[in-house]
């Protein structure tokens, strides 16, 4: 039982460049979430999916698209990065809005550095 | 939308001391509101949580408040240890959307 797993682990891009942070879960988990995380500035919500074939903008929604390919897959997509989304991302998942749980399990994170 | 404001930004403690963070949330709907650990290079993890019908929770060293007239929120670690050093969020949830604070970056000295 892998939990949240994101690739790739690290990434070094070029101003302009795109490319695509992935992530899946094997909890049957409704919710999925990506957050970055900035040295104080905590953990900012980009998108959100709450469930499978719909996401909603989260607090830094700027620069991002994203794709809720199937229940388990949530993926980021950075179009043309810019300096300003060097960062760690991290992809998240819970049972659901209405579970009553509300529990986050956490990737083990994606560090993108942009030049 | 929500608003969670955290303080301080960095505390620092003597082993065996009582450390507390706070939390203010600007949603008055919020209904739910976990605390996180994260230790150095490693991803957050939930430690405690605490629901709006509820005013305080207790899980051995560590509890929450709950101040809902006031909109604020608190963690309380007593008997701090060296493995208590680590960043803490605390975080609001309304319409499903988790959102956190800024983090406290609590270092406790042997």
């Amino acid at each position: 039982n892998a939990g949240v797993t994101q690739t790739p682990k690290f990434q070094v891009l070029k101003t302009g460049q795109s490319m695509t942070l992935q992530c899946a879960q094997d909890m049957n988990h409704n919710s999925m979430y990506w957050y970055r995380q900035d040295p104080g500035m905590g953990l900012r919500l980009i998108y959100y999916s709450a469930s499978e074939g719909t996401t909603d903008k989260g607090e830094v929604p700027n620069g991002y698209n994203v794709s809720r390919l199937n229940k388990r897959e949530f993926s980021l997509r950075l179009e043309s990065a810019a300096p300003s989304q060097t960062s760690v991302y991290f992809c998240a998942s819970e049972r659901g809005p209405r579970s009553g749980a509300n529990v986050l399990t956490f990737g083990a994170g994606s560090r993108l550095t942009v030049l | 939308g929500e608003n969670v404001e955290q303080h301080p930004s960095t505390l620092s403690v003597q082993e065996g001391d009582s450390a507390v963070i706070k939390c203010t949330y600007s949603d008055s709907a919020s209904n739910y509101f976990p605390w996180y650990k994260q230790e150095l290079g490693k991803r957050p993890q939930l430690i405690i949580d605490i629901r709006s019908n509820v005013g305080e929770k207790k899980d051995q060293r560590i509890a929450v408040t709950l101040n809902k007239t006031a909109k604020h929120f608190s963690l309380h670690i007593t008997e701090t240890q060296p493995e208590d050093s680590a960043v803490y969020f605390c975080a609001a949830i309304n319409t499903g959307k988790l959102i956190f604070g800024q983090g406290t970056t609590l270092q406790v000295k042997p």
